[in-house]
């Protein structure tokens, strides 16, 4: 099974500020057959369900807001907010779907200062 | 608009049985992949079964397999997930979740219903 881990495991941020996580899989999730990366972010707001960001590695999902953005390649992936806003506290998590069993990362708490 | 509604959670005993439904609407549900994903109390997410948008394949997670069965019937617009064996580490919120993509294109998570409790215990 792939490995997904996150860095760091919770994020103080500031509102205005730049933030980004870290993503890191065990096996590259590059597909080859494809050429796509099959990295995915998800944010669960307090209380809510999990949300998609970010599909194949840098895509915003419909209504994601486009200080959200996705980069990497192979095993190494980052999520940044380019402005964070007070709206955007919670577990971010990654996930691959390159391969079955698809697998989350442990997930990044980001709160406020 | 999209909307997935989860039924059938509850509390049960090891060894017991649950048949989760997943009532959908707001789209053409013959054309979309359709997934279950579980939160065990206070921890992450963890992927449980995928349902190809036909029915020909179907995928489980490691800790599932041979004890859980995704199914879905396109005539009613349901999606079930039938648990048997139930462990006391099933306990969890499982969400009923819709493909981005159609017809097979494996594009991400894109709608979750609110989920439904699922309760192991003696």
């Amino acid at each position: 099974d792939i490995v997904m881990t996150q860095t760091p495991l919770s994020l103080p941020v500031t509102p205005g500020e730049p933030a980004s996580i870290s993503c890191r899989s065990s096996q590259d999730l590059l597909d080859s057959d494809d050429g796509n990366t099959y990295l995915e972010w998800y944010l669960q707001k307090p209380g809510q369900s999990p949300q998609l960001l970010i599909y194949m590695l840098s895509y915003r999902a419909s209504g994601v807001p486009d200080r959200f953005s996705g980069s990497g390649s192979g095993t190494d992936f980052t999520l940044t907010i380019s402005r964070v806003e007070a709206e955007d506290v919670g577990l971010y998590y990654c996930m691959q779907r390159v391969a079955f069993p698809f697998t989350f990362g442990p997930g990044t708490k980001v709160e406020i200062k | 608009q999209v909307q997935l509604v989860e039924s059938g959670g509850g509390v049960v005993q090891p060894g017991g049985s649950l048949r989760l439904s997943c009532s959908v609407s707001g789209f053409t549900f013959s054309h979309y992949g359709m997934n279950w994903v579980r939160q065990a109390p206070g921890k992450g997410l963890e992927w449980v079964a995928s349902i190809r948008y036909d029915g020909t394949n179907k995928h489980y997670a490691d800790s599932v397999k041979g004890r859980f069965t995704i199914s879905r019937d396109d005539s009613k617009n349901m999606l079930f997930l039938q648990m048997n064996s139930l462990r006391p580490e099933d306990t969890a919120v499982i969400y009923c979740v819709k493909d981005l993509g159609n017809h097979g294109s494996s594009l991400g998570f894109g709608h979750w219903g609110q989920g439904t409790l699922v309760t192991v215990s003696s």
